[in-house]
């Protein structure tokens, strides 16, 4: 099984609907992450937790919120879906010395 | 602000060739330095990493070169193979390393 879990693998929403990724970990690390790949511009952060009661917005989390529910989930949500949220993104959860273990991703297309 | 610049973004280099994928960071307060692989459909993996007190670091085909006055480091690849076909990032911390600030990605296309 993996080490970090994303679901879904793939989600096609429509403008304007809410959604949520999630993200579950086996790796019994404190932090977790949010990135957003896009081509040309790499891995840019959403947010990240560094435990249960820690939230950190990343540099771009206009339109994003997220939720820890445990040390083990890490879930993502998009309160309203726009077009341009349409993106790879990645549930990431790291050792105290920064080292970064991503899951698969979540590709998200909105219309 | 883009605090990790990367280039190219994208190569294609024959089989046997050298890859070379160059960074350059504005932070002085970075001081750590990965780089991390990531194939189509997989998320990124740690590939290799350096810390500013060594010029050089390299594992197996894979070298990492520092330069810490020119604020720069770079990725080598010796003997590339079409296996190592994926998009690189670099990427740097500071202190702490709650966050990783990454470069904008560089696809590695390798030919037979």
């Amino acid at each position: 099984d993996a080490d970090v879990t994303q679901t879904p693998r793939n989600r096609i929403t429509k403008t304007g609907k809410r959604i949520m990724l999630e993200c579950s970990q086996t790796k019994g690390h404190d932090r977790m992450y949010w990135y957003r790949q896009d081509p040309g511009l790499g891995l840019r952060l959403i947010y990240y937790s560094f435990d249960v009661k820690d939230i950190n917005k990343g540099e771009i989390s206009d339109g994003y919120s997220v939720s820890r529910q445990a040390q083990a989930k890490f879930s993502l949500s998009l309160e309203s879906a726009i077009p341009n949220q349409t993106a790879l993104y990645f549930c990431a959860t790291s050792e105290p010395q920064g080292k970064l273990f991503f899951g698969s991703g979540t590709q998200l297309s909105v219309l | 602000q883009q605090q990790v610049k990367q280039s190219p973004q994208s190569l294609i280099v024959q089989k046997g060739g050298i890859s070379i994928i160059n960074c350059a960071y504005e932070n002085t307060a970075f001081d750590y330095f990965p780089w991390y692989q990531q194939f189509p459909g997989k998320g990124p993996a740690l590939l290799i990493a350096i810390r500013p007190d060594v010029s050089e670091k390299k594992e197996g085909r894979f070298t990492i070169s520092f330069n810490k006055s020119a604020k720069q480091f770079s990725l080598h690849i010796m003997d590339s193979q079409p296996g190592d076909s994926a998009t690189y990032f670099c990427a740097a911390l500071s202190g702490g390393y709650q966050k990783v600030t990454f470069g904008t990605g560089t696809k590695l296309q390798v030919i037979p």
